[in-house]
């Protein structure tokens, strides 16, 4: 089945500065892959998401890029604030999702 | 989000009892979906189910049961209990794939405590 590897697991960044989370994917014929953002004792919520015929995709200050050839993909996190803190989650799909094992983002003021 | 519920939100139960989660969805989603969550794991698919009637095994399905007799309700049953199954539980739904968004939505969870 598939497999999804996510790094890095914990990130700290400082306030404004870009934070960049990368998965690895194992299924060639996956086709679908969102980011799920989840707070502190709260469900995970989508953020954003890419299908296997786009390469990037952009909403505001946050975009995910995908590289098919390599079985990567990666979200990335301008401008960050405070509220970006959270635990990240990237899974890719099939069939079913996959999920990567989070990444904890930490923002400093 | 509001269109998928879980109860009970929290639950402490002992070793060996039967305990059954429950999950209704009001958007009349084809799809339903079971996963626990342990840190350092992520969410790990347990059951899932396609239509009313059909449901299938994920990552990690021993120890669960669950059934689909309505779209709208999937619930999840430990029939005996184990301390290695405390947990957080989260239900979550989507349309039919087949043209649409593949888009899935969580309910808000439910905290289970094996003693």
């Amino acid at each position: 089945g598939e497999n999804v590897e996510q790094h890095p697991s914990t990130l700290s960044v400082q306030e404004g500065d870009s934070a960049v989370i990368k998965c690895t994917y194992s299924d060639s014929a996956s086709n679908y892959f969102p980011w799920y953002k989840q707070e502190l004792g709260k469900r995970p919520q989508l953020i954003i998401d890419i299908r296997s015929n786009v390469g990037e995709k952009k909403d505001q200050r946050i975009a995910v890029t995908l590289n098919k050839t390599a079985k990567h993909f990666s979200l990335h996190i301008t401008e960050t604030q405070p509220e970006d803190s959270a635990v990240y989650f990237c899974a890719a799909k099939r069939e079913k999702l996959t999920f990567g094992t989070g990444t904890r983002l930490t923002i400093i003021p | 989000d509001a269109g998928i519920t879980q109860s009970p939100r929290y639950k402490i139960t002992e070793t060996g009892r039967q305990v059954t989660l429950m999950c209704h969805q009001t958007w009349s989603h084809s799809y339903m979906f079971w996963y626990r969550q342990d840190l350092g794991h992520g969410l790990r698919l347990i059951y899932y189910s396609a239509a009313a009637d059909i449901t299938d095994k994920g990552e990690v399905p021993d120890g669960y049961v669950v059934s689909r007799s309505k779209t709208e309700n999937f619930p999840l049953t430990l029939e005996s209990a184990t301390r290695s199954q405390t947990s957080v539980y989260f239900c979550a739904s989507h349309r039919d794939s087949h043209g649409g968004t593949d888009t899935q939505y969580f309910g808000p969870g439910t905290r289970l405590t094996v003693l």
